[in-house]
């Protein structure tokens, strides 16, 4: 009965590949977004969609690209992964994209060797 | 850009102490919350703050809202372990969109 769950939980990986991490909420959420959390533990938001729509693109390069295929999954795909690319990502919903009351996932931690 | 800064950074105190975080922004915000976040999770939302001086209680945690919706506030009452995490402020702003605050690192020995 998780809420907002992401996969993988761990992912390590070298530099040059492409990867994905998946996300899925079951709250019944309008609204969802991608964050990378920085080695200093400092978040901030990449994308934003609200009913599959892109709200929010923030100045994010253009190698991470997101796909909302409905309203309960929003995927993150990375290409050519670069050292500075290492860091936890979370997903989060929230019932409107207003920004209140967002539920955070448990984070995915990638790794680029 | 808004910016919210946190202060002090780490915060490590012995069980039964009292403390206060403090969120600071030369920014307006439509309404802040605080969040914490334990190791290997995701933040979890602790309380949205709306009004301008709006205090709100949550067993031990007191939080406060500025009169000028620029700052808030965390005090914790007689701090347990299970208090330790990292907390974090974020303001909704005119972009509607949560901007997160640097982070307090709290650690509550026992």
């Amino acid at each position: 009965d998780t809420a907002v769950s992401q996969t993988p939980k761990y992912l390590v990986t070298q530099m040059g590949n492409d990867k994905s991490i998946k996300c899925e909420q079951n709250l019944g959420h309008d609204t969802m977004y991608w964050y990378k959390q920085d080695s200093k533990k400092f978040l901030k938001i990449m994308f934003s969609y609200n009913n599959k729509e892109l709200i929010i693109n923030e100045t994010v390069p253009n190698r991470f690209s997101p796909k909302s295929p409905d309203k309960a999954h929003l995927n993150l795909h990375i290409n050519s992964l670069e050292l500075g690319d290492s860091a936890v990502y979370f997903c989060a919903s929230s019932p409107s994209d207003r920004g209140t009351e967002q539920y955070f996932g448990p984070g995915t931690r990638l790794t680029v060797t | 850009t808004q910016l919210l800064e946190q202060s002090p950074q780490f915060l490590s105190i012995q069980e039964g102490e009292n403390l206060t975080v403090y969120c600071n922004s030369s920014s307006v915000f439509s309404s802040l919350q605080w969040y914490r976040q334990e190791p290997g999770e995701g933040p979890v939302l602790l309380v949205t703050v709306v009004t301008g001086g709006e205090v709100k209680k949550l067993k031990r945690l007191t939080f406060q809202f500025g009169d000028a919706r620029k700052d808030s506030s965390l005090h914790i009452t007689a701090a347990q372990p299970g208090d330790t995490g990292l907390y974090l402020c974020a303001g909704i702003g005119s972009a509607r969109q949560l901007t997160f605050g640097s982070g307090t690192q709290l650690t509550v020995l026992p």
